[in-house]
């Protein structure tokens, strides 16, 4: 089955730097990548997403890359904000039978903190 | 907006008890999941439900486990005699279709803990 690995683990940057979080999928039919946002205690939100069919996408100040030969995705934000700091979890999808939705399989997720 | 809804938030049992998590997906919404997030770690896929029946299922989703649309509005996660390891957070997610957008939209989640 896939298999998705994200670093780093944690990560702390000064308010108004970037940060860059990378993460690498097994499954070479993957091809729906999600970033979800997680705030201590509540549910996972979807911040932004690519497919498989698209290179790069960008929303404001984040934006995801996606290398497929590579197999690896990663989401940058950009002039990071104290609210930015959460957990961030990517995903990846693969086709599986028509009647399975959209199965996820999830990083380990990375901690962000963005100091004032 | 629409949102996916679950009961209890909290739930606090007995290792060998029968537990039932609810969700109320979003109403016109075709693929239902489960997932769990243990303490501190990755979001992992349980179950997907679609059509009134499970399309896909992980290793952990095991005969412990079932779930159901007893209606045409909750869907619900049951395990049968709870051991400490599912102690987790259960989130609940809906979907419109596989592959128009696609986005999964997850409830706020319903913390099991397991004495």
């Amino acid at each position: 089955g896939e298999n998705v690995e994200q670093h780093p683990s944690t990560l702390s940057v000064q308010e108004g730097d970037s940060a860059v979080i990378k993460c690498t999928y097994s499954d070479s039919a993957s091809n729906y990548f999600p970033w979800y946002k997680q705030e201590l205690g509540k549910r996972p939100q979807l911040i932004i997403d690519i497919r498989s069919n698209v290179g790069e996408k960008k929303d404001q100040r984040i934006a995801v890359t996606l290398n497929k030969t590579a197999k690896h995705f990663s989401l940058h934000i950009t002039e990071t904000q104290p609210e930015d700091s959460a957990v961030y979890f990517c995903a990846a999808s693969s086709p599986g039978p028509a009647n399975a939705g959209n199965m996820l399989t999830f990083g380990g997720g990375t901690r962000l903190m963005v100091k004032p | 907006e629409p949102e996916v809804t679950q009961t209890p938030s909290h739930q606090v049992t007995q290792m060998g008890q029968e537990v039932i998590l609810r969700c109320v997906p979003i109403s016109n919404h075709l693929y239902f999941y489960w997932y769990r997030q243990i303490l501190g770690q990755k979001v992992e896929f349980l179950v997907s439900f679609y059509n009134n029946e499970i399309s896909e299922k992980s290793e952990i989703f095991d005969d412990q486990f079932s779930v159901e649309r007893p209606d045409g509005s909750n869907f619900t996660l049951k395990i049968r005699s709870t051991k400490l390891e599912d102690s987790a957070m259960y989130f609940c997610a809906s979907s419109e279709a596989r592959t128009r957008g696609g986005e999964l939209f997850f409830g706020e989640g319903s913390r099991l803990t397991v004495l």
